[in-house]
């Protein structure tokens, strides 16, 4: 079946520091791949998407790219900022797209 | 971009009562609507997927009759939690689909606290 594992938090970072997620997945055929995040007290938010190898995707700074020789879709941003404090979930949707399979979240805490 | 909503956002009951979520497609026809929970600290659990027009399909271990989905809308499907026990206390978000292979769109979420 397909599963998605992301490194567990949480990640501390100071102000303008650079962050990354890590995040694999195993999946059977093309699926596509998905970062969301999380404020607290909220719902998710997309943030960036992928649908197909070399892919990236990119939204607010941060960016992934799906590389399939590698099952990998790391998040990166180059320098983050308070208000990048959230869980952030990477996510997978199987062939057909309607069904979601998340990894278990990664807590960002920036200090100022 | 889409918009999907959820109500109420804050619940609180006492344990025997039966409680309502809604969750709607603001601008925006949904044909699968989906309903997880997430517990603290936790990743998203899906618990069922519904269609407009047709019976949800839930996950394993997952209580169909303890968790009443209506999908009877494009825009509009609820989740009952019948019968509530503080064990059902949980954060209940869903998501919408505007069609197959489409972007699942969140909802901000509905805590729910059974006393």
């Amino acid at each position: 079946g397909n599963s998605v594992t992301q490194m567990e938090g949480p990640v501390t970072l100071s102000e303008e520091a650079f962050l990354t997620i890590n995040c694999t997945y195993t999946a059977t055929g093309y699926p596509s791949l998905f970062w969301y995040v999380q404020y607290p007290g909220e719902g998710l938010q997309l943030l960036l998407k992928a649908t197909k190898a070399d892919d990236k995707g990119s939204n607010k700074g941060f960016e992934a790219t799906y590389r399939k020789e590698t099952t990998s879709f790391h998040l990166e941003k180059g320098s983050v900022q308070v208000s990048d404090s959230a869980v952030y979930f990477c996510a997978l949707a199987n062939n057909a797209g309607n069904m979601l399979t998340f990894g278990g979240g990664t807590r960002l805490m920036v200090k100022p | 971009g889409a918009v999907v909503s959820q109500h109420p956002s804050r619940v609180i009951c006492k344990s025997g009562t039966s409680v309502k979520i809604e969750c709607r497609s603001l601008d925006f026809q949904a044909t699968t609507m989906f309903w997880y929970r997430q517990f603290p600290k936790q990743s998203l659990m899906l618990m069922a997927t519904s269609n407009e027009g047709s019976k949800a399909t839930y996950e394993q271990g997952v209580e169909k009759d303890k968790f009443l989905i209506n999908h009877a809308s494009l825009t509009l499907s609820t989740l009952t939690v019948t019968s509530a026990h503080p064990e059902d206390s949980s954060f209940y978000i869903c998501s919408a689909m505007a069609s197959v292979g489409e972007t699942q769109y969140f909802g901000p979420g509905t805590r729910l606290l059974v006393l």
